[in-house]
């Protein structure tokens, strides 16, 4: 079974300029998790989607960031434009619902796209 | 204010040692804690999850235990490995979160032959 797919693994971009995250999770997660990661620190939730709502964004910096999965299946993070500070790891994550341990199951992350931001 | 703490950003111990990683928090009431692994370049990889009404759980050389009262879970990994060096994280649920994870910062465990 294929993981949770992410590209570009790498992304270097200067401040001010546009910059997309793609992200295919395993076949049959309904819920998908963005997450944003910097060096020495566990990861931070930026959005939740449950198929296609978005229903959790609560932590999104929506001056700047926007995320959407209109199918309920990929989805895409955008920051436009960039700034110094969003240089970090952007994790990717699904889950889905497990009818023995209930709704809080463990996530599949996929291995992440570096921004750095000059 | 809420937090996770793991004890210690890095841990150093020796082969065939019980490496013990703790995991703290304040102003949470948890439905459910998980740890993960993360290797260097690579996402989070689930390791156990372990529910507010459970003591103590077990997979292979794994252990975790989880301590409402406290509010403190320890991570071991008995008869350790150079191939367990990795960083690893805690993670939260909240009740009533929906099933959101907050991790702590992780702990870097490195085993030495």
């Amino acid at each position: 079974e294929a993981g949770v797919v992410q590209s570009p693994r790498y992304k270097i971009i200067e401040k001010k300029q546009p910059v997309a995250f793609w992200c295919n999770p395993i076949s049959g997660h309904n819920t998908l998790y963005w997450y944003l990661q910097n060096l020495g620190q566990g990861p931070e939730l930026l959005i939740r989607y449950e198929n296609e709502e978005a229903v959790d964004d609560s932590q999104l910096p929506k001056d700047r960031f926007s995320a959407e999965r209109l199918k309920g299946v990929d989805s895409t993070l955008k920051i436009q434009p960039a700034e110094l500070g969003d240089s970090a790891v952007y994790l990717c994550a699904s889950s889905s619902p497990n009818l023995t341990s209930g709704r809080y199951n463990e996530q599949f992350f996929g291995p992440g796209t570096r921004l750095t931001v000059l | 204010s809420q937090k996770i703490e793991q004890n210690s950003e890095a841990l150093n111990i020796q082969e065939g040692k019980t490496a013990t990683l703790t995991c703290n928090y304040t102003n949470y009431s948890p439905a459910y804690l998980q740890w993960y692994r993360q290797d260097p370049g690579r996402g989070p990889v689930f390791l156990l999850l372990i529910r507010e009404n459970e003591k103590e759980k077990r997979k292979e050389r794994l252990k975790v235990t989880f301590d409402t009262t406290l509010k403190q879970s320890l991570f071991h990994i008995t008869a350790s490995q150079p191939a367990d060096s990795a960083t690893y994280l805690c993670a939260l649920v909240k009740g009533g979160s929906q099933g959101n994870l907050i991790f702590g910062k992780g702990t870097k465990l490195s085993v030495k032959p």
